[in-house]
């Protein structure tokens, strides 16, 4: 069985100030893993996800995301934020093969000060 | 219209009545799944389908039931609310893995229950 930890359950950050949060996952076989992104009051959207090739993954809205295997780690990273980056950000990983379902990580809320 | 619509999107209701949360879809996906969502759990899994003639317990399904009445409909019921099954619930559709697809989830808006 495959787990996710989002060590942040909080993070503030000034507007245009750069973000990173982070996920580490654990998994005995090889993974897709992914980032979702609510906004308020919203149900959650893919923003990006890593299946395979390039370890870096460039999704929506300026967000990236580096697949680390030897640390079994997939942070989220944004340069410059912006208040409309507010909401609350998922990981997620399932094994690459078979019907496996999502595994969420308990989310980071990201709050962006003006 | 959104690819994924549940109704309602906010129900209070009181302790020991019946429930009902419809979802339905347009997205053509064979694989439906429920979750309920709790402020610092993130997302559990309370039942999936993956096509109309297979239903699935996921992580916390006691006190739930659901019937998937056709490809695009599938509904979570609750015989007897309690307080604790206050949430945000989802439903959520995917397309098949492997054979096409990744499994990446697409997710409606979600519906409020409050359990008095």
């Amino acid at each position: 069985a495959q787990s996710v930890t989002q060590l942040d359950s909080q993070v503030p950050v000034f507007e245009e100030a750069p973000v990173e949060l982070r996920c580490n996952y654990s998994s005995s076989v090889s993974v897709y893993l992914f980032w979702y992104v609510q906004y308020p009051n919203q149900g959650l959207q893919l923003l990006l996800k890593y299946l395979s090739g390039s370890t870096l993954v460039k999704g929506i809205n300026g967000f990236e995301a580096e697949f680390n295997k030897s640390q079994t780690s997939f942070h989220l990273r944004k340069p410059s934020v912006h208040i409309s980056d507010t909401a609350e950000y998922f990981c997620a990983v399932r094994h690459n093969f078979g019907n496996e379902k999502l595994t969420f990580g308990t989310g980071t809320r990201l709050t962006i000060i003006p | 219209d959104a690819d994924v619509t549940q109704t309602p999107r906010n129900r209070i209701t009181k302790t020991g009545k019946r429930i009902m949360l419809e979802c339905s879809q347009t997205k053509g996906h064979d694989r439906m799944y429920w979750y309920r969502q709790d402020p610092g759990l993130g997302l559990q899994l309370i039942y999936y389908s993956f096509d109309v003639k297979d239903i699935n317990k996921g992580e916390i399904s006691d006190g739930y039931s659901v019937s998937r009445q056709a490809q695009a409909k599938f509904s979570l019921s609750l015989e007897s609310a309690i307080p604790n099954q206050t949430a945000l619930y989802f439903c959520a559709t995917s397309d098949p893995s492997p054979g096409g697809g990744t499994g990446e989830l697409f997710f409606g808006e979600g519906s409020r229950l409050t359990v008095l």
